[in-house]
């Protein structure tokens, strides 16, 4: 697609519910990448995703969050057992990899997480 | 661990002024870029700077780093109120990997 597509664009769920977060990130793109960014905060980096090698999991707050790609391309973000602190704005972006250096990453619009 | 800080956190300024936000970071990094986030939106790549003394500009914003003092500076000239928005910089984690660190943005209000 012309951009990274994220859903749903908002989640409201009960404390202790799954939810499960969705990305489909630019065709073509390698790379992908969740971040979280809480009220007011800056983006807390998650995990990441670089074509058929091993997710970096080092962001994942704990064994709650778990995140796949499949067919490297669109990439869910499952969290279990939702607490109220996982209230956020969960966003994805994806790179042509290697090429992330010259121009960045492309966000999506993000997915607005309310554990009630 | 890299840390990345930026300061102000907020900013409220008048059209017309010039100001500059501030960014940390903690480890040596040689890739490091700028993005802007209006509210409710999400982020949108301004800069990309990838070397030492590099310098971008567009329009009344300027970007330079400076790798010796892990710094990195977005200036802004004669503000209008169209900038208002958040602005980050994010900085790379280590060579050879893609991971960013980001600051914690600055809130930067233009008032008319």
């Amino acid at each position: 697609g012309a951009g990274v597509s994220q859903s749903p664009s908002n989640k409201v769920t009960e404390k202790g519910k799954d939810v499960e977060l969705r990305c489909d990130p630019i065709s073509g793109h390698t790379a992908l990448y969740w971040y979280r960014q809480s009220l007011g905060q800056g983006l807390e980096f998650l995990i990441y995703f670089q074509g058929n090698s091993a997710p970096d999991k080092s962001g994942l707050p704990s064994d709650r969050f778990s995140a796949e790609r499949t067919g490297g391309s669109v990439s869910t973000l499952t969290i279990q057992r939702t607490q109220q602190e996982d209230s956020a704005v969960y966003l994805c972006a994806s790179s042509l990899g290697g090429t992330v250096m010259l121009y960045g990453y492309t966000f999506g619009s993000g997915t607005r997480l309310t554990v009630v | 661990e890299l840390k990345v800080e930026q300061n102000p956190l907020f900013l409220s300024m008048q059209e017309g002024k010039n100001y500059t936000i501030y960014c940390n970071y903690s480890t040596t990094s040689d890739r490091l870029y700028w993005y802007r986030q209006d509210p409710g939106k999400s982020l949108e790549s301004l800069f990309v700077l990838l070397s030492n003394g590099a310098v971008k500009q567009e329009g009344r914003l300027m970007a330079s780093l400076d790798t010796k003092a892990r710094l990195s500076t977005l200036h802004i000239t004669a503000a209008v109120h169209d900038l208002s928005a958040t602005y980050f910089c994010a900085v790379g984690a280590t060579s050879g990997t893609y991971k960013y660190i980001f600051g914690t943005g600055t809130r930067l209000k233009v008032l008319a």
